[in-house]
C-alpha cells in the first residue's frame, strides 16, 4: 500500500519564475491538503481539494493556486517566486470524516535564488 | 493567545520518559494530534486523542489532555536514540467546514546515550 508520495524532491528556481509541484495521495484517499514548512517553523496550511474543488484556504496570496485531478492526484503552483517561498512543500492525504486523519509525503524542498 | 506553543528543545537519557507539551488555542477543537518529523523527511502522524477524552495509551506512548487549561502533553516511555526528532503537536480549529491543521513550532527531542 503505497503511502503519499510528492516530486520533485528538491527544486532550485530563481525570483520571478513559477513552479509545479505534484502529489499522489495514499491509495483510498480522497482529499489533499498542502502545508508550506519554512526552516525551524511548524507547517502552514495553504489549502485544501476536495472533488476537484478548493475547499479550504490558508492566509497565502493568489500567487499559490491548485488543482486536484480525477484521480485525486494534486499539483500546487506558485507563480512569481520571492525569495520568501524557500521552504519544504508537504502534500497531506485524508478521507472525508470527523477525525481528519492527515498522512504526510515527504515533502519537496524548494530553493528560490 | 492565537498560536499553538511548544518548548522548543528537550535532552533527555536513554531509557528516560520523555514529556512533550503543548498550549493550544480552540477550547472547542475536536481532535488534537501528534506528528514526528525526522531529518530531511516528512512528518509522521504519531496519535491523536478526541477532545472528549483525558486520556489516551498507545504502547509507548500517552496522551494527557486537559481542556480547561488547553494543554496537551506527549509522554514517551523509555525513550530510545530511535526517538530524537520534532514533535509537533497539531489541532483542528472548531467550527463547520474547517479541515486544516494548525501546527506548534516543534520541540526538539534529544535522546542522549
Amino acid at each position: 500500500d503505497a503511502g503519499v508520495t510528492q516530486s520533485p524532491t528538491h527544486l532550485i528556481k530563481t525570483r520571478g519564475q513559477q513552479v509545479t509541484l505534484r502529489c499522489s495521495p495514499k491509495s483510498g484517499h480522497d482529499t489533499v491538503s498542502w502545508y508550506q514548512q519554512a526552516l525551524g517553523q511548524g507547517p502552514q496550511f495553504i489549502f485544501q481539494y476536495y472533488e476537484e474543488e478548493e475547499r479550504q484556504r490558508g492566509n497565502f496570496p493568489d500567487r499559490f493556486s491548485g488543482h486536484q485531478f480525477p484521480n485525486y492526484s494534486s499539483e500546487l503552483n506558485v507563480n512569481a517566486l520571492l525569495l520568501g517561498d524557500s521552504a519544504l512543500y508537504l502534500c497531506a492525504s485524508s478521507l472525508v470524516r470527523a477525525d481528519n486523519e492527515q498522512f504526510f509525503g515527504p515533502g519537496t524542498r524548494l530553493t528560490v535564488l | 493567545g492565537e498560536d499553538v506553543e511548544q518548548s522548543l528543545f528537550l535532552s533527555v537519557r536513554e531509557g528516560d520518559s520523555s514529556v512533550i507539551n503543548c498550549t493550544y488555542t480552540d477550547s472547542s477543537s475536536t481532535y488534537l494530534y501528534w506528528y514526528k518529523q525526522e531529518p530531511g523527511a516528512g512528518l509522521q502522524l504519531l496519535t491523536y486523542i478526541f477532545s472528549n477524552m483525558d486520556m489516551k495509551q498507545d504502547q509507548r506512548l500517552t496522551v494527557l489532555l486537559n481542556k480547561k487549561d488547553k494543554h496537551l502533553s506527549l509522554r514517551i516511555a523509555d525513550t530510545q536514540t530511535g526517538d530524537s526528532a520534532i514533535y509537533f503537536c497539531a489541532e483542528i480549529l472548531s467550527g463547520a467546514g474547517s479541515y486544516q491543521l494548525t501546527f506548534g513550532k516543534g520541540t526538539k527531542l534529544s535522546v542522549i546515550p
